[in-house]
């Protein structure tokens, strides 16, 4: 069964503390890897799709890379506004990219 | 609007009431997707649009759920006779092709059912 197991659960970093979330999938045939940024009260936020190993793509304070068994989310000196519940997803097999399986998220906290 | 528009955005409901839940995508958007999301956990795949044809429902949990977009543009999720377990909150997302490989997520609607 095609499944996604992120770690920590729960991650708290002092502001400018870089650190590293990781997303583990076990897909065969994978489609793409999405990365989305939950806000409370909020639906998820598009951030990231990585689509083969060795792929990695970078948006500010985050960089994401992929291999064949899992996904890094690099947070680089972060700041309080990124404190938010970090998701990542792949697609069901043999169904649309956007019928996603999400894990169940790391949440971040960046205190001052 | 700018976003993918939900309402109510707090519905609380007595156990056995039917319920309506709304969605209005970003204009032009092809795609539709419902999400339902319990507390602490990721969001779970419910139904999918494609314009007006639904052609996805297998996430739905059981004959009560039911979706509909007759215009290829609002959706509305109703659920019949709720019960306690229904309570979550339930996200629409609005993609602008058919590959879907971009989500726009509006910010749900919290059902509590008493």
């Amino acid at each position: 069964e095609d499944q996604v197991t992120q770690s920590p659960e729960a991650l708290r970093l002092q502001e400018g503390e870089s650190s590293s979330l990781n997303c583990s999938y076990t897909v065969s045939g994978l489609r793409g890897l999405f990365w989305y940024r939950q806000d409370p009260g909020k639906g998820p936020e598009f951030l990231f799709t990585l689509y083969s190993a060795g792929e990695e793509k970078e948006k500010e304070r985050l960089k994401a890379t992929l291999t064949k068994k899992e996904s890094f989310l690099h947070i680089t000196a972060p700041k309080p506004e990124d404190s938010a519940t970090y998701l990542c997803a792949v697609p069901y097999r043999g169904s649309t990219l956007g019928r996603l399986y999400f894990g169940r998220g790391t949440q971040l906290t960046v205190w001052p | 609007g700018a976003g993918v528009s939900q309402s109510p955005r707090y519905k609380v409901a007595k156990r056995g009431q039917d319920v309506a839940l709304r969605c209005d995508p970003i204009s032009g958007h092809v795609s539709l997707f419902w999400y339902q999301q319990a507390l602490g956990q990721g969001p779970e795949f419910l139904t999918y649009f494609q314009n007006e044809a639904q052609l996805d429902k297998s996430g739905l949990p059981s004959d009560r759920f039911f979706a509909e977009r007759p215009e290829g543009s609002v959706s509305t999720l109703k659920i019949q006779r709720t019960q306690q377990e229904d309570s979550a909150v339930y996200l629409c997302a609005s993609s602008l092709a058919e590959a879907n490989e971009k989500l726009f997520f509006g910010s749900g609607t919290q059902l509590s059912v008493l």
